[in-house]
């Protein structure tokens, strides 16, 4: 079945920083949407990219779809305390299909 | 509703008991969708509902597991004769349409069951 993966599983910024996570499909995808998880809470919708090659920003979030619709990154600029959280990026397992498959997720932890 | 809401928060059960977990989703949304999440891990799909209708149930790890949604509103998830390894986080998640993985989801935060 289809497998997501992310990479890397752990994430140490001192605040300011540059941060970066891939996600990578076994399958390729009709999207790809990405997911915080604040320590203790649920997850919350960020994006969702639909084209090949897309890139969409919120603010200090960069969001990139793959030209081949099976890879994606989520790179944040300047680190801040209230990125603390997991990402999570997930897609569906196939066209049509209503699931979406997530990665195990990148846990970013920033060091004031 | 302003959000998903789910109950009980947390649950603790002795093995071989029966548990059932309840989902509220936001109010008008026509898909409801269960997850399991073990520590450390991302949300696995366990079955959804389109009002009623229950079309996927292929997540469901056993047939000990099961889901309902009778009026396309509140949802249960009920887990007879639980198992140790069923002790996880279980999410529910709606979203406003019925147009598949591309609706946004909102997650309620969850329910704790620890199986003893």
């Amino acid at each position: 079945g289809q497998q997501v993966m992310q990479i890397p599983q752990y994430q140490h910024v001192q605040e300011g920083e540059d941060f970066t996570t891939y996600c990578n499909s076994s399958t390729t995808l009709s999207n790809i949407q990405w997911y915080k998880q604040r320590p203790g809470g649920h997850p919350v919708f960020l994006i969702q990219l639909v084209k090949s090659g897309e890139v969409k920003k919120q603010k200090r979030l960069t969001f990139q779809f793959g030209e081949a619709k099976k890879n994606s990154s989520l790179h944040i600029t300047a680190t801040q305390t209230t990125d603390v959280g997991t990402y999570f990026c997930a897609g569906p397992p196939g066209a049509g299909s209503y699931q979406l498959t997530f990665g195990k997720g990148t846990k970013l932890s920033v060091i004031p | 509703g302003a959000g998903v809401s789910q109950s009980p928060r947390y649950k603790v059960t002795k093995r071989g008991q029966d548990v059932t977990l309840r989902c509220d989703p936001i109010s008008s949304h026509a898909t409801l969708y269960w997850y399991q999440q073990a520590l450390g891990q991302g949300p696995e799909f366990l079955t959804y509902f389109n009002y009623e209708a229950q079309p996927d149930k292929s997540g469901l790890p056993s047939d000990r597991f099961s889901a309902e949604r009778p009026e396309g509103s509140i949802s249960t998830l009920t887990i007879q004769r639980t198992e140790q390894r069923d002790s996880a986080m279980y999410r529910c998640a709606s979203s406003p349409g019925v147009g598949g993985s591309t609706d946004t989801q909102y997650f309620g935060p969850g329910t704790r069951l620890t199986v003893l």
